[in-house]
């Protein structure tokens, strides 16, 4: 089985841009969460989707969003970039909410 | 509110030595708990996980945790170390019942010297 995907692997953009990141889970996985990781806060859960529903958020502000689709694909936006908003972006997938998590590679967002 | 605790943010041990990375976490409920590692540049890998029964859990790579609730801990060791397992390992947890939300501990970053 494939693993997780998530595109792109790398991403520049300029403050107060917006960017969207895509995940693909695991074949069959129907939840998909999202993490952030920086050297400063560690690694911090942002949302997790169930069956295209939000089922949990961590503490991010509103400018972090996301949504899952109907292939349970997911993706995840962020408006207004700030210079602390670069950091790796991890997706994980399960088969559902009470399975273990399994992660992609991550995308590395810098804002210049 | 759940969080966890990794004694160390860096250890270091030898080729062959017993690797012991420490993590406590605070729960009002048995959590679910995690380990995980980051190799550089890539995701988290699960090496294992502990849910319920077995308090002894076996893992990956040789890598074992012991779960002990009197002491609110599961730390993560292997009996000898070899260099492939320089990494940065994470302890995580979760609610019972739903594993989709996990809290990470800040990290260990483990060096193996030959």
């Amino acid at each position: 089985k494939a693993g997780v995907t998530q595109t792109p692997r790398y991403l520049i953009k300029t403050r107060g841009q917006q960017v969207t990141l895509s995940c693909s889970p695991i074949s069959g996985h129907r939840s998909v969460s999202w993490y952030q990781q920086t050297p400063g806060q560690g690694l911090q859960f942002l949302f997790e989707y169930f069956s295209e529903t939000q089922r949990n958020k961590g503490n991010f502000p509103g400018r972090f969003s996301g949504r899952q689709f109907s292939n349970s694909r997911s993706e995840m936006n962020v408006s207004t970039l700030e210079l602390g908003d670069s950091a790796l972006y991890l997706c994980a997938s399960s088969f559902n909410r009470e399975y273990e998590q399994y992660f992609g590679p991550g995308t590395r967002l810098t804002v210049t | 509110a759940q969080s966890v605790t990794q004694l160390g943010s860096h250890v270091s041990v030898s080729e062959g030595a017993l690797v012991l990375l420490r993590c406590n976490y605070s729960s009002s409920v048995p959590p679910y708990l995690f380990w995980y590692v980051q190799y550089p540049n890539q995701g988290l890998q699960l090496l294992l996980k502990y849910t319920s029964a077995a308090t002894l859990v076996k893992g990956i790579n040789g890598f074992e945790a012991e779960f002990k609730k009197s002491e609110t801990s599961f730390h993560l060791t292997k009996p000898s170390a070899h260099m492939s397992d320089a990494a940065e390992y994470f302890c995580a947890v979760s609610e019972r019942g739903s594993q989709g939300n996990l809290i990470f501990g800040k990290g260990t970053k483990l060096s193996v010297k030959p």
